[in-house]
């Protein structure tokens, strides 16, 4: 089943916050983040493994919560190139899930001089 | 490296034919996978292949067809276009699975039937 993301739509001014939620309903094996500006193929951000590992990004950080199967990503002090559109990704322990992804709806980050 | 490739960037169909699109990666990734977007979506996943020989359905298979010779070589069958696969097509790669590895993606065919 498809991760819900929230919000689907975040406006920020430079140097502001921002916070993209990730759910499933489903246990969580890993969750990846990538993101993607218009017209472009999607870049890799983090990654976030069962266990509390994670890859990724010097400036972006997020964390993920096993019990409850949510993710959340972290934007600080965002700057114009932080625009796009933000995807999380889920991996399932089992079965159909095990080993791909599934990603969910994006969140659109627009971030204004 | 050239890091994932994908040819063409643009193709018009017409209702009923085929193509294929290609995919080709020079880091000696074991993983390669095929995604379709549509407009204001996410990615879902069409195939994937574990190595040379072995390929898997994914999300949303119907309509298309893959093979993996290669390890290099990933093409997406196109058979009988539709309108429903108008979208943009994204080839991706990952040493192994995606458990801890990020995916390397290609730059996209955007493809139309009409």
């Amino acid at each position: 089943q498809q991760p819900v993301q929230s919000p689907q739509a975040v406006i920020l001014r430079e140097g502001e916050d921002a916070v993209i939620n990730c759910s499933s309903s489903k246990a969580l094996y890993s969750v990846h983040w990538y993101r993607q500006k218009h017209g472009e193929a999607p870049v890799f951000l983090m990654i976030l493994l069962k266990g509390g590992e994670q890859k990724g990004h010097e400036k972006i950080s997020a964390s993920f919560n096993e019990k409850k199967q949510q993710s959340s990503l972290y934007l600080t002090a965002s700057q114009l190139s932080y625009s796009g559109t933000y995807f999380c990704g889920t991996e399932g322990f089992s079965g159909t899930s095990y080993g791909k992804l599934t990603f969910g709806q994006g969140t659109i980050l627009t971030v204004h001089p | 490296n050239a890091g994932v490739t994908q040819t063409p960037k643009f193709r018009i169909l017409k209702i009923g034919q085929s193509m294929t699109l290609q995919c080709a990666q020079d880091m000696n990734h074991n993983y390669m996978y095929w995604y379709r977007q549509d407009p204001g979506m996410g990615l879902k996943l069409i195939y994937y292949s574990v190595g040379a020989g072995i390929t898997d359905k994914g999300e949303v298979p119907n309509g298309y067809n893959v093979s993996r010779s290669t390890t290099e070589d990933f093409p997406l069958r196109l058979e009988l276009a539709a309108p429903s696969q108008t979208s943009v097509y994204f080839c991706a790669s990952s040493i192994q699975g995606v458990g801890g590895n990020e995916q390397f993606f290609g730059p996209g065919t955007r493809l139309t039937v009409l």
